[in-house]
């Protein structure tokens, strides 16, 4: 089945230190791929997507790019703040059947500090 | 424009209590889903909908009832509550079940089964 693994938290980083979380997944087909970060205390919130392979989603300094050859998705960010401290997911949706249907990594928290 | 919102933040229960959890979106969104959030296990979908009188099962739908009979609203029911629902409940919304479109998360539900 569809499934995304990210790598385990908590990542603790001094501010201005360059980020990488990494994230693969397993897919039939070719999914969208996702990162969702969560403030504490909110809702998810879309970060970035990309839809198709090599394709590069960027977003308030955040990056990440679609590896089909890998089935990779590792978000990066060359400088942190501690603003993002927050707990990131990665997730896939599918075409077909389940269209629609986010199926998600079991997040990484990210610490920041100044 | 409110978004996405959710009812109660915070909702403890006795085991066999029943309660329902409500969602309601201002965007005129087609689809909409519920997921819960464990520790450790990421975001799991419980239940889906493509549009009014539409409902479909995800990958957790045990014990969860949801039914929509308008755009605008789609209510989780726990029927006999149990303390394997002890989780946070996120509501979802987006204009179609198309990859293109964002998801728009709530603020969640905390909810505790005694």
């Amino acid at each position: 089945g569809n499934s995304v693994t990210q790598m385990e938290g908590p990542v603790t980083l001094s501010e201005e230190a360059f980020l990488t979380i990494n994230c693969t997944y397993t897919a039939t087909g070719y999914p969208s791929l996702f990162w969702y970060v969560q403030y504490p205390g909110e809702g998810l919130q879309l970060l970035l997507k990309a839809t198709k392979a090599d394709d590069k989603g960027s977003n308030k300094g955040f990056e990440a790019t679609y590896r089909k050859e890998t089935t990779s998705f590792h978000l990066e960010k060359g400088s942190v703040q501690v603003s993002d401290s927050a707990v990131y997911f990665c997730a896939l949706m599918t075409y077909g059947g389940s269209q629609g249907n986010l199926i998600f990594g079991k997040g990484t928290k990210l610490s920041v500090k100044p | 424009n409110a978004g996405v919102t959710q009812t109660p933040k915070f909702q403890v229960l006795k085991t066999g209590q029943s309660m329902t959890l409500q969602c309601a979106q201002d965007m005129n969104h087609e689809y909409m889903s519920w997921y819960r959030q464990d520790p450790g296990m990421g975001l799991r979908l419980i239940h889906y909908s493509v549009g009014a009188g539409i409902t479909d099962q995800g990958e957790v739908p045990n014990g969860y009832n949801v039914s929509r009979s308008t755009t605008e609203d789609f209510p989780l029911r726990l029927l006999s509550a149990a303390p394997s629902q002890t989780s946070v409940y996120f509501c979802a919304s987006s204009p179609d079940r198309d990859i293109s479109y964002e998801q728009y998360f709530g603020p969640g539900t905390r909810l505790t089964v005694t």
